[in-house]
């Protein structure tokens, strides 16, 4: 059974710090998503990786995916408020294509103070 | 720019009622998912649809679960009869094809009294 463990749970940071969160999944997958979550709100999209060493950046956020070492990472650049929310790593249930059934990671609620 | 809607925003039934969460989904979309997230826990997969047919779902997905696709627009998911436990977000998604991502609705908070 596929396991998606993301660390830290909970993450105080201060604006302009630097910081990186870690998706560990347990077994082969064809794809790996991140997700981010205000209170209340849906899930909207960030990034998808779709092979081993991919990186996106979108502004202050790059992501990375590590097939072998079946981890992902979101690293935060510089960190401002208004990426306060809770970010979820996502990773495709079936390791022989995509399904779109999504085995998410605990998610990591980010908390950046002024 | 296209997006998934969802209704209610928020539903507060009995115990034991039945609840129809309704969906539209990105209106090109062929699959049609369902999640849910029960309150500070992650988010967990209930149903894929395709075709009119259940492709795929989760061992939450059990007889008091039903989805539906009455029309060409909507797409729903039924609980039977509501337990305690069924308090939670429902999110439903829909993607061109399951190589596609999925966009999320804004979600039903359900409540089970």
């Amino acid at each position: 059974e596929l396991k998606v463990e993301q660390n830290p749970l909970f993450l105080s940071m201060q604006e302009g710090k630097n910081y990186t969160i870690y998706c560990n999944y347990s077994t082969t997958s064809d794809r790996l998503y991140w997700y981010r979550q205000d209170p209340g709100k849906s899930l909207e999209s960030l990034f998808v990786l779709l092979s081993n060493g991919a990186v996106k950046q979108e502004g202050r956020l790059m992501a990375s995916l590590d097939t072998k070492a079946r981890l992902s990472t979101l690293h935060i650049t510089a960190a401002v408020h208004d990426l306060s929310a809770t970010y979820f790593c996502a990773v495709d249930g079936n390791a022989g294509g995509a399904t779109n059934k999504l085995i998410f990671g605990t998610g990591t609620l980010l908390a950046v103070q002024p | 720019e296209p997006e998934v809607t969802q209704t209610p925003s928020h539903q507060v039934t009995q115990m034991g009622q039945e609840v129809i969460l309704r969906c539209v989904p990105i209106s090109n979309h062929l699959y049609f998912y369902w999640y849910r997230q029960i309150l500070g826990q992650k988010v967990e997969f209930l149903v894929s649809f395709y075709n009119n047919e259940i492709s795929e779902k989760s061992e939450i997905f059990d007889d008091q679960f039903s989805v539906e696709r009455p029309d060409g627009s909507n797409f729903t998911l039924k609980i039977r009869s509501t337990k305690l436990e069924d308090s939670a977000m429902y999110f439903c998604a829909s993607s061109w094809d399951t190589s596609r991502q999925a966009f999320f609705g804004q979600g039903t908070r359900l409540t089970v009294v």
